[in-house]
């Protein structure tokens, strides 16, 4: 099976700009999670989409939204970037359920 | 709230050597524990889980992982490291809530020839 794959890979942003960033799950997963991944704050859960839903969602100002489309594909949205939004963003899908969540490569968001 | 510590930053061992790297967590419920590894500018790779049953788990590259609820501790212990083990290891809990992972800070694990 494929893996956890995202686009872009990398991408540079202004202050102010929005970005969206797209993760395609393992064939047969329905759970998408997405995590922000910075040196100061560690591995940070934004939220978790569930058959086109928001189950679960963690700590991050409204600027973050997400959504799934009906194939499980989700996207990740963050409006008016701030510098500290640069971070690798980090996708991962799951069978429902507690079972384990297999991440993708990341995308690499840097704020100037 | 859950939480996952890891006390050490950094942990050097030497190849051939057994290696444990530590996590302990605290969750309200039965907790779902994890391991996972990163390598350099690439995502996380899973490595194995405590869900219920025995204490002792064992995963992939010859990772195993002690479960012990008493000391809340959960860790990650290799019989004979490897250099290419060299890498970022991250503790993570789940509660029964759901998919949500709270990770620990990280152990970078240094395996020398």
């Amino acid at each position: 099976k494929a893996g956890v794959t995202q686009t872009p890979r990398y991408l540079i942003k202004t202050r102010g700009q929005q970005v969206t960033l797209s993760c395609s799950p393992i064939s047969g997963h329905r759970s998408v999670s997405w995590y922000q991944q910075t040196p100061g704050q560690g591995l940070q859960f934004l939220f978790e989409y569930f058959s086109e839903t928001q189950r679960n969602k963690g700590n991050f100002p409204g600027r973050f939204s997400g959504r799934q489309f009906s194939n499980s594909r989700s996207e990740m949205n963050v409006s008016t970037l701030e510098l500290g939004d640069s971070a690798l963003y980090l996708c991962a899908s799951s069978l429902d359920g507690i079972y384990e969540q297999y991440f993708g490569p990341g995308t690499r968001l840097t704020v100037t | 709230a859950q939480s996952v510590a890891q006390p050490e930053d950094q942990v050097n061992v030497a190849e051939g050597n057994p290696l444990t790297v530590k996590c302990t967590y605290s969750v309200s419920g039965n907790p779902y524990l994890f391991w996972y590894v990163q390598y350099p500018n690439r995502g996380l790779q899973f490595l194995l889980k405590y869900i219920t049953g025995d204490n002792l788990v064992k995963g992939s590259y010859g990772f195993e992982a002690e479960f012990n609820k008493s000391q809340t501790s959960f860790h990650l212990k290799k019989p004979s490291a490897l250099v290419s083990d060299s890498a970022l290891y991250f503790c993570a809990v789940a509660s029964n809530a759901g998919n949500m992972l709270t990770f620990g800070g990280g152990t970078r694990l240094m395996v020398k020839p």
